[in-house]
């Protein structure tokens, strides 16, 4: 069973980086898939961060306007998020999920609320 | 960017009510659209991904259809468990985009 769990600090600075880890177990990343970030603000809805996958391809939303870094440690079976900058406005429950090609999401973490505050 | 429109907003049914969720998109998507359950404190789950095929382990009483711009979910006979929101989501072109949401409430 392919289960995905992000970890990290729950309240980051304004300012600072915001930085998260999802390690996957049930499934070896460098078998394939693509791997995302999606967070969702309280109260609203659903937003792609970006993805990678297992050869380094990346995709970046183009909104969060140049802040964000994804990275994959396929030794760790994990990947990794940094959101540098932030503000209230990245206040959210982030998720790490999978994604086969046709770009749905097929499994997901559970969640980690993330309070950016000084 | 595609922009994702769903309708309604918010719902109200009761257990055993048909119920149909509408999606349009600003272009045509093919039929690169996805469905998702989200109950409070839960992530996502996929229901239906491209227009119509059900994920495995979802209940038959889900169905989707539709292609290019207007798609539609369906839940034939509502049960109590499916009291959710539910989110729409093209994976046409990057950035991928999801709708804003529809609240099925209990009448």
């Amino acid at each position: 069973q392919v289960q995905l769990q992000e970890s990290g600090p729950g309240l980051v600075k304004p300012s600072e980086t915001l930085s998260l880890t999802c390690t996957v177990s049930g499934y070896s990343i460098s078998s394939g898939y693509y791997w995302g970030w999606i967070r969702q603000p309280p109260g609203k809805g659903l937003e792609l961060i970006g993805s990678i996958d297992h050869s380094e391809s990346i995709y970046y939303n183009p909104s969060l306007k140049g802040r964000v870094t994804i990275s994959v440690d396929t030794s760790k079976n994990q990947f990794s998020l940094k959101l540098n900058s932030v503000t209230a406005a990245d206040t959210a429950v982030y998720y790490c999920a999978r994604a086969p090609a046709l770009g749905y999401f097929d499994y997901w973490g559970q969640g980690t609320l993330v309070t950016v505050s000084s | 960017d595609i922009q994702m429109t769903q309708s309604p907003s918010s719902l109200s049914a009761s257990v055993g009510d048909r119920v149909t969720i509408t999606c349009r998109a600003s272009q045509s998507i093919s039929s690169y659209l996805n469905w998702y359950q989200q109950k409070p404190g839960k992530a996502p789950k996929v229901l239906i991904y491209a227009a119509s095929s059900l994920q495995s382990g979802v209940p038959s009483r889900f169905s989707g259809s539709g292609s290019g711009t207007d798609f539609t979910l369906t839940i034939s006979s509502l049960q109590p468990e499916d009291f959710a929101t539910y989110y729409c989501q093209q994976s046409y072109s990057t950035p991928y985009s999801f709708g804003q949401g529809t609240k099925l409430e209990i009448k």
